[in-house]
């Protein structure tokens, strides 16, 4: 089954801003939006924004999301070093009948 | 407070069987879908299986489609992962997370090897 194209690695400095794609398709991201969830080592994940909608209670405004067209983002903003964690994108698949992840971005904060 | 506590996993031998639960409180568990995510050591996240709340809606991804059944038990408040024919590729931490991903539990580490 073919997953979401995630970059493997992105690094910023303390404070700044970084910004996380995740790119599929039409039957996708692109119908229904992603998923944004954050893993810190030996920990589950946790759900930062869930599809087209908002983030769930609890967490930080310094999190947000969007999409254009088959490409969804997510923006960090004022990085903090509990941000450095690894990050993934999901997404039903109405073709597949599936949930698709990306394979991750590791976000670093310099 | 939502809860979900994952049991079941350990070492087994290729070809052989294991069978997964997650306990979960806190919420009204008939309501709501259920997935089976799982990771390797190492790896990304991969989705394994979906359950509607009523039973009636079930997927699987390619990997594990006829060898694993999800299954549920509403009056129990409990989701299971029956997991026959198990292969080395099949070791991997094992979440159980509500619908939308925005609970998880703590995963039960599954690993396959003679």
């Amino acid at each position: 089954q073919a997953g979401l194209t995630q970059p493997p690695s992105v690094s910023k400095a303390l404070r700044q801003t970084a910004t996380l794609t995740c790119t599929g398709n039409s039957n996708n991201v692109g119908n229904q939006g992603a998923a944004w969830l954050q893993q810190h080592q030996g920990h589950p994940p946790k759900l930062l924004w869930y599809r087209d909608k908002d983030r769930p209670s609890g967490i930080s405004e310094r999190f947000s999301a969007s999409r254009s067209g088959n490409t969804a983002s997510l923006t960090i903003t004022g990085l903090q070093p509990e941000d450095e964690a690894d990050y993934y994108c999901s997404a039903w698949d109405s073709s597949l009948r599936t949930v698709v992840f990306g394979g991750g971005t590791k976000l670093t904060v310099l | 407070e939502v809860q979900l506590v994952e049991s079941g996993g350990g070492l087994v031998q290729p070809g052989g069987s294991l069978r997964l639960s997650c306990a979960v409180s806190g919420f009204t568990f008939s309501s709501y879908n259920m997935n089976w995510v799982r990771q390797a050591p190492g790896k990304g996240l991969e989705w394994v299986s979906y359950i509607s709340s009523s039973s009636s809606t079930i997927y699987y991804a390619d990997a594990v489609k006829g060898r694993f059944t999800i299954s549920r038990d509403n009056a129990k408040n409990s989701l299971y992962l029956q997991m026959n024919s198990l292969r080395a590729e099949d070791t991997a931490v094992y979440f159980c997370a509500r619908d939308t991903f925005d609970f998880w539990g703590q995963g039960t580490v599954v690993t396959v090897s003679s």
